[in-house]
């Protein structure tokens, strides 16, 4: 079975400081893992993907996230945020089949 | 641009009357799902379809049908709606079912009973 755990539902971070948000995974099998970023009253929009190549992966909007086997972590990280940074962010684990397993999702807000 | 298009963006409707969402997409991907997504909470999976094969999630109401005409076009039906019906309802694609292809979203249509 898979599962995420995303710590924190509402991050706020100061616009040019670092974001983290985390998530944890559980996976019986090795996982497909997903961050995607939802703007209000909007769909969601794949910011990256891990998909078993390189562990440090890079995505749009300069967000990259890691790859940790040993913590069963998949964090997304940014250097500097930036006020349009502020939306929901969920991560997902997919294994195979088509069953994506969304986390609760963290709401970031970025303070000027 | 290839897309997943929803419509409306935004549905009331009554209580107990019925109501269709639509989606289409032009990706010409072979998996198409619903899912529901209350306030604050992450989305929730509803059905999928593979082509023409249906699959429903084991715990979605029987009051949520859908159907896939063809492959650019996806409908959920819900029979008699309910207050806690009331969701943003995502519609996503994916080329296939190998766990690794990312699901593309659409927009999404907010459905209001009242």
């Amino acid at each position: 079975a898979q599962s995420v755990t995303q710590l924190g539902s509402h991050v706020s971070v100061s616009e040019g400081a670092l974001v983290l948000l985390r998530c944890n995974y559980s996976s019986s099998v090795p996982p497909y893992l997903f961050w995607y970023v939802q703007y209000p009253n909007q769909g969601l929009q794949l910011l990256l993907k891990y998909t078993s190549a390189a562990t440090l992966v890079k995505g749009i909007n300069g967000f990259e996230a890691e790859f940790k086997k040993s913590e069963t972590s998949f964090h997304l990280t940014k250097p500097s945020a930036h006020m349009s940074d502020a939306a929901e962010y969920f991560c997902a684990v997919s294994a195979s089949g088509n069953q994506f397993y969304f986390g609760t999702g963290t709401s970031l807000t970025v303070i000027p | 641009d290839a897309m997943v298009i929803q419509n409306p963006r935004y549905q009331v409707t009554q209580f107990g009357k019925p109501v269709t969402l639509s989606c289409s997409q032009t990706l010409n991907h072979n998996v198409m799902y619903w899912y529901q997504q209350k306030s604050s909470q992450a989305p929730k999976l509803l059905f999928h379809y593979y082509d023409k094969d249906f699959n429903n999630e084991a715990d979605t109401p029987d009051n949520f049908q859908s159907r896939r005409p063809n492959t650019s076009f996806c409908f959920l039906d819900i029979r008699s709606p309910g207050l806690g019906d009331a969701a943003m309802y995502l519609c996503a694609t994916s080329r296939d079912s190998g766990g690794m292809d990312t699901q593309y979203f659409g927009p999404g249509t907010r459905l209001t009973v009242l």
